[in-house]
């Protein structure tokens, strides 16, 4: 099975400052979907951003921005001009194109420090 | 709002009871899924639904079950209830049985004392 890891338990940023949290994953797959979820603390889990894996270019959606490297098998957020908002956990998942299940690292809770 | 919608809320319960939780995906959408989060875990994948069949299963005891409706809400059946069961149950929908992004449910927080 596909595994997520994601090393960094905790992090914390200070308030407009950049943050980037890691996420790494195991597949012998070479097509397959990235996402990053956010869950504040009403626990809602939100769609921050998706990758396809086929595409090279990373994607970006306002003040998230990933780095995926494919070969390194690492697929890292990047959050700029961090708000009082972003604070929350943030889970890495994974899912193949061919298969139905998702699988999601362990979460890296975010702090964001006035 | 993400479109999916759970219910209830919040459910406080007893040991060895059973309960039913309930999910309503998105407009459009064919796939359920079910998964568990307890207090400071990850989410644990429980199992699947695409258009009424059941398509993938992940650590599901065999004290819960689930289906889906021809109207394609979803049902996740908890019985003989444990302490260890109290957690967060989140429904997931996505367009298609293949389709790439799910989207969350508000949760159910369940509380078995």
């Amino acid at each position: 099975a596909q595994t997520v890891t994601q090393s960094q338990p905790e992090m914390s940023v200070q308030e407009a400052e950049t943050v980037t949290l890691s996420c790494t994953y195991d597949t012998s797959e070479s097509d397959y979907y990235l996402f990053w979820y956010k869950q504040p603390p009403s626990r809602q889990m939100i769609l921050v951003i998706r990758q396809e894996a086929y595409k090279q270019q990373n994607a970006t959606e306002n003040r998230f921005s990933v780095n995926f490297q494919k070969a390194a098998k690492s697929f890292s957020l990047k959050i700029s001009d961090s708000q009082l908002g972003d604070a929350a956990m943030y889970f890495c998942a994974y899912r193949s194109k061919a298969g139905n299940q998702f699988y999601f690292g362990t979460g890296t809770s975010l702090t964001v420090i006035p | 709002d993400s479109g999916v919608t759970q219910t209830p809320k919040h459910l406080i319960t007893a040991t060895g009871q059973r309960v039913t939780l309930r999910c309503s995906p998105r407009s459009g959408d064919l796939s359920v899924y079910w998964y568990q989060q307890s207090l400071d875990q990850g989410l644990q994948f429980l199992i699947q639904y695409y258009n009424g069949e059941e398509r993938a299963k992940g650590n599901i005891l065999e004290r819960f079950s689930a289906q889906q409706f021809p109207d394609l809400h979803s049902e996740l059946n908890l019985s003989s209830l444990e302490l260890g069961d109290s957690a967060l149950y989140f429904c997931a929908s996505s367009g298609g049985q293949y389709q790439e992004t799910q989207y969350f449910g508000p949760g159910t927080r369940l509380l078995v004392l």
